[in-house]
């Protein structure tokens, strides 16, 4: 079955600590890839996403991810984080020829200021 | 303004009764999806819709049915044989497979 894992439930840094949340999902073939964030209180916005070309994918707020084919990974990074990124991420994947979007369990970053 | 329309925002409902939450589109995208977030089990897919007339059933697709009879409509029943009805359910929307998908703000069920 098509799925996608977040290796993070919490993570807790301070400000100006570098990110890494992690994502492995399960497709064969091609897929799509995303990153959402859901601040506290707000919808679901896109940080970034990746069809196809560079694996490293860069985003809005200074989030970049990298796709690692051979690892069926897509991890998030952003080198210096803000108190303002307190959120919950969320990765998502749908194969390239198909609609049904996956989300992993997401992660719930806190960044003391 | 284009957008996901989700309402009511909260939704109290008695055990034991079926509720309808509403989803809106006029983004004009063909694409339509209901998921449901719990804390720490992220957002799981119930149902989705690629075409008018056309749905499939998604993870947990058990205790809840959809219609989607419009292009901009695509409404959630929980139905009294969803074990846990309490959560909070999203309804998304996107252009093709090869787009991101835009979320609305959520509708809060609680049954008591």
């Amino acid at each position: 079955a098509q799925s996608v894992s977040q290796h993070n439930h919490h993570v807790i840094l301070s400000e100006a600590a570098s990110l890494e949340l992690g994502c492995n999902y399960s497709y064969g073939g091609t897929v799509n890839l995303f990153w959402y964030v859901q601040y506290p209180g707000q919808h679901l916005q896109l940080l970034l996403k990746y069809f196809s070309g560079d694996p490293l994918v860069k985003g809005i707020k200074g989030f970049e991810a990298e796709f690692i084919k051979s690892k069926f990974s897509f991890n998030l990074r952003k080198p210096s984080v803000q108190w303002s990124d307190t959120a919950e991420y969320f990765c998502a994947a749908s194969q390239a020829a198909g609609n049904k979007l996956t989300f992993g369990g997401g992660t719930r970053v806190l960044v003391k200021p | 303004d284009g957008g996901i329309t989700q309402s009511p925002k909260y939704l109290f409902r008695k055990e034991g009764q079926n509720v309808t939450l509403s989803c809106e589109q006029n983004l004009n995208h063909d694409a339509m999806y209901w998921y449901r977030q719990d804390p720490g089990q992220g957002l799981r897919l119930i149902y989705y819709s690629q075409i008018v007339n056309d749905f499939q059933k998604g993870d947990i697709a058990e205790g809840y049915s959809v219609s989607r009879e419009k292009k901009e409509s695509f409404p959630l029943t929980v139905t009294s044989a969803q074990k846990n009805p309490t959560a909070f359910y999203l309804c998304a929307s996107r252009s093709t497979e090869n787009t991101e998908a835009f979320f609305g703000q959520g509708t809060r069920l609680t049954v008591v």
